[in-house]
């Protein structure tokens, strides 16, 4: 068990729009999940910690009007990267810990690429 | 915050040979240290961790071990094989984070040559 998946696995839009990303957790309730940002050959940098029911807390530096997110169950967390620009393309991974551990455990991730 | 240093960024080794990378925490109160394996474009892997009331733990060809005195943590494979190639990250979760977070160093390019 502890299968995490995201949603889409890439995508590309315009820049001015807005992308959704999705994170689930298929067979275990997460209570908290968490969202980086990983740049080309570079290490996964913390956005945001996301726990059920509560708002996100977000790391310095990381604009919280910029990146919304929200997470509704223990199962869905999301992130939607508003009015996008290229500055903003990059590979996108969510994690997620069980309600009574600490490991955590990744998604596939999320290329988005803003042009 | 916690600071992760990690060492070295690249690595090669002749396969069969034993690799080794290093990491140093800087907050004490950190109590457990993951190392995540993570092929190009694909999502990271948890392939071992240590908690801190632990010194040293081993899963077949990969071990950890933690001296909390100097604050460092090594990742040690043996027997390497050519699919072990990846970056390879370590991680440290600070205690008492109700959070959770866990913070990486910049990761090490292992390339294990057959």
């Amino acid at each position: 068990g502890a299968v995490v998946s995201q949603h889409p696995s890439w995508v590309i839009c315009k820049s001015g729009t807005s992308v959704k990303i999705e994170c689930r957790s298929l067979d275990f309730q997460a209570t908290t999940m968490f969202w980086y940002r990983q740049f080309p050959k570079q290490s996964l940098m913390l956005m945001a910690t996301s726990n059920e029911g509560s708002k996100a807390t977000y790391e310095q530096g990381v604009e919280k009007d910029k990146f919304l997110i929200n997470h509704a169950s223990l199962t869905l967390s999301t992130l939607t990267v508003t009015s996008a620009h290229p500055e903003d393309s990059s590979f996108y991974i969510c994690s997620a810990t069980r309600t009574s551990g600490q490991k955590q455990y990744f998604g596939p991730g999320t290329r988005l690429t803003v042009t | 915050g916690e600071n992760v240093e990690q060492h070295p960024s690249t690595l090669s080794v002749q396969e069969g040979d034993s690799a080794v990378i290093k990491c140093t925490y800087s907050d004490s109160a950190s109590n457990y240290f993951p190392w995540y394996k993570q092929e190009l474009g694909k999502r990271p892997q948890l392939i071992i961790d240590i908690r801190s009331n632990v010194g040293e733990k081993k899963d077949q060809r990969i071990a950890v071990t933690l001296n909390k005195t100097a604050k460092h943590f090594s990742l040690h494979i043996t027997e390497t094989q050519p699919e072990d190639s990846a970056v390879y990250f370590c991680a440290a979760r600070e205690r008492g984070s109700t959070l959770g977070r866990l913070y990486f160093g910049r990761g090490t390019q292992l390339t294990v040559w057959p």
